[in-house]
């Protein structure tokens, strides 16, 4: 069964900084990776997803990198904003239906 | 505008009581999901549908129950066989099945808890 970590459970930067969040996996034949953010109380928003032939995928400040064969991926914020603060979810999709979540990232940007 | 709409925003249910959580889609997609979240875990698979009038079993389906009568809604039943419901309850839609593009869009959950 696919197993899905996050590391760290909650991280606390100063605004500016640039950060990484890292999620692992434990069965590499996967379709895809996905980085989800979710709000206090709100759905989760998908942020950026990187197919499984795929290295790397950027949207603004963000840029998410894929290791399929180590089960690594790396989710880097550049230039952190207060506004960023929320949970950052991974997910990957192994077969065709379902998408397996880690427990999430929670992060605060601090002004 | 487009995307999943899911109501009630707070349902609450009574010990033996079944409740239904909406869920409708006009995005067009073929594809719905029901997650369950818990705090501090990820979510979880409940069921799934890849079209009209069918249906699967995620991981903990027991004690919930689905229809797909239509594309676009996708309605969850939260029977009394369910003994431990309080949660926060999210639905996805996405295009299709199995593609390594497919992209799950989430509507902004039901909190269920227990009276």
């Amino acid at each position: 069964k696919q197993e899905v970590t996050q590391i760290p459970a909650a991280l606390s930067v100063p605004e500016g900084e640039n950060l990484v969040l890292n999620c692992s996996f434990t069965d590499s034949a996967i379709y895809n990776l996905q980085w989800f953010r979710q709000d206090p109380g709100k759905g989760l928003t998908s942020l950026l997803l990187i197919q499984s032939s795929q290295r790397e995928q950027t949207s603004g400040r963000l840029n998410a990198s894929l290791d399929k064969s180590s089960g690594r991926s790396t989710l880097y914020i550049a230039a952190s904003q207060p506004g960023d603060s929320a949970t950052y979810l991974c997910a990957v999709l192994n077969s065709g239906y379902a998408l397996n979540f880690g427990k999430g990232t929670s992060l605060l940007v601090t002004p | 505008d487009g995307g999943i709409t899911q109501s009630p925003k707070y349902l609450f249910r009574k010990e033996g009581q079944n409740v239904t959580l909406s869920c409708e889609q006009n995005l067009n997609h073929d594809a719905m999901y029901w997650y369950r979240q818990d705090p501090g875990q990820g979510l979880r698979l409940i069921y799934y549908s890849q079209i009209v009038n069918d249906f699967q079993k995620g991981d903990i389906a027991e004690g919930y129950s689905v229809s797909r009568e239509k594309k676009e809604s996708f309605p969850l039943t939260v029977t009394s066989a369910q003994k431990n419901p309080t949660a926060f309850y999210l639905c996805a839609s996405s295009i299709e099945v199995g593609l390594a593009k497919n992209i799950q869009y989430f509507g902004a959950g039901t909190r269920l808890s227990v009276l």
